[in-house]
């Protein structure tokens, strides 16, 4: 079955960058999310890639994908204070487009 | 106007209750889908409709039931709460089709069982 795993916790300086990783282990996914939760609040999509690209770049985020080994990253360049929140990295295959979730990176940005 | 709306955003009830969450969307999106947020912040999917019609079914408790009326609405039933219900319970639609399946979500309905 689809499992995706993050690592729970990642603090940063303000102004360094981030890099947020992720593991999955569907090979039928198709395409990889990063979604953002702010406290109290519901999940935003930030970005996905399709699973035969492998870099993808938005402004101050940088997907990074490797598919050979499964490997999902989320690069925040210039880290903010607003920032700090939960990023939950998804992805989607098999049948239905079911969405699977990672456990979340809690992003505790330092001033 | 906001996209997908929950109500109520806080549910706090006894044991053994039965209690709704009710869910609409304005986007034009065809499929709903509900979402348990545990006290881990993980998130596990429940149910998801399309168009009316269930599409996915986890392993959920009989004591659930989501019902669907119309394509932009989404409800959840919870008969004889238990303790171990008490999580924040998340809405989304999208509108999946041959590309990247985008998920716009509520702001979440933390229910509290006592």
């Amino acid at each position: 079955g689809e499992d995706v795993e993050q690592s729970l916790f990642l603090s940063v300086r303000e102004g360094d960058s981030s890099v947020i990783n992720c593991t999955y282990t569907d090979s039928s996914s198709t395409y990889l999310y990063w979604y953002k939760q702010e406290p109290g609040a519901g999940l935003q999509l930030l970005t996905y890639i399709f699973s035969n690209m492998d870099m993808k770049q938005d402004q101050r985020l940088t997907v990074l994908l490797n598919k050979k080994d499964k490997h999902l990253s989320l690069r925040i360049a210039d880290t903010q204070t607003g920032d700090s929140a939960i990023y939950f990295c998804a992805e989607t295959g098999g049948g239905y487009q079911k969405v699977t979730f990672g456990i979340g990176t809690k992003l505790q940005v330092i001033p | 106007d906001t996209a997908v709306s929950q109500t109520p955003k806080y549910l706090v009830t006894q044991m053994g209750n039965d209690k709704s969450i009710k869910c609409e969307q304005n986007l034009g999106h065809d499929t709903m889908y509900w979402y348990k947020q545990d006290s881990k912040k993980f998130l596990k999917i429940m149910f998801s409709y399309n168009n009316k019609e269930l599409i996915i079914n986890e392993t959920v408790p009989n004591r659930f039931s989501p019902k669907s009326p119309d394509k932009a609405h989404l409800n959840l039933h919870i008969n004889s709460l238990e303790l171990g219900d008490s999580a924040v319970y998340f809405c989304a639609s999208s509108l999946p089709g041959s590309g990247a399946n985008v998920l716009t979500f509520g702001a979440g309905s933390r229910l509290t069982v006592l």
